[in-house]
């Protein structure tokens, strides 16, 4: 069954440090991701996507995310967090038909 | 361009009332979704519209949630009776077309749900 899996419920990082986010999908075939922030009481907002060609993708915010298909994964990186990044990120897929897949999502915590 | 708008922003009812949620989708995107999101779980889908017509209703509780979409645009998600696990956010979603590859969702601010 197709899936989208995020392994880090909670995340602690303080303001200036790096952040990664991991995200592992599972389709039969490389689907297309994304990327999505959540801050509370908000929708969702697309921070980056991946449909083909260069595997290492940016979004805005200063994100970026590298695609790796050897691993099935899409990782979120930010070089030096800010505490506006505290919010709950998603990672979500789609194989080219209408249905997306989410991820249960990563809450982030920025320490001052 | 406008966003994704919905209404109410939060609603608190007792279980077995009922409850109906607007969404009014960017102008020219021809598809629109009903998620719901429970607290701590990723975005669910309930039902997926192109135009007015409906895609997908696979993972909708039709014995209590009903959804249209009059005349391509707005859509009402309804739930009659409410039960306690209805308790979530139901956000609405829209997209240019119903493509994966073409377009990407735009997510209105959501529609919190207390069952009590």
């Amino acid at each position: 069954a197709q899936s989208v899996t995020q392994p880090d419920i909670h995340i602690t990082v303080s303001e200036g440090a790096s952040l990664e986010l991991r995200c592992n999908y599972s389709y039969g075939a490389t689907p297309y991701l994304f990327w999505y922030v959540q801050s509370p009481g908000q929708g969702l907002q697309l921070l980056l996507k991946y449909f083909s060609g260069d595997t290492l993708v940016q979004g805005i915010k200063g994100f970026e995310a590298e695609f790796k298909r050897s691993q099935s994964s899409f990782n979120l990186r930010k070089p030096s967090v800010h505490w506006s990044d505290a919010a709950e990120y998603f990672c979500a897929a789609t194989s080219g038909t209408y249905k997306y897949i989410f991820g249960t999502g990563t809450r982030l915590k920025v320490l001052a | 361009e406008a966003g994704v708008a919905q209404s109410p922003r939060y609603k608190i009812i007792e279980k077995r009332q009922s409850v109906a949620f607007w969404c009014n989708p960017i102008s020219g995107h021809a598809t629109l979704y009903w998620y719901q999101q429970i607290l701590g779980q990723g975005p669910k889908l309930l039902i997926q519209f192109q135009n007015n017509g409906v895609v997908d209703d696979s993972q909708l509780p039709k014995d209590r949630f009903s959804a249209e979409r009059l005349k391509g645009v707005d859509s009402t998600l309804k739930i009659q009776p409410a039960k306690l696990e209805d308790s979530a956010v139901y956000l609405c979603a829209s997209s240019f077309t119903g493509t994966a590859g073409a377009n990407v969702l735009t997510f209105g601010a959501g529609s919190r749900l207390t069952v009590l």
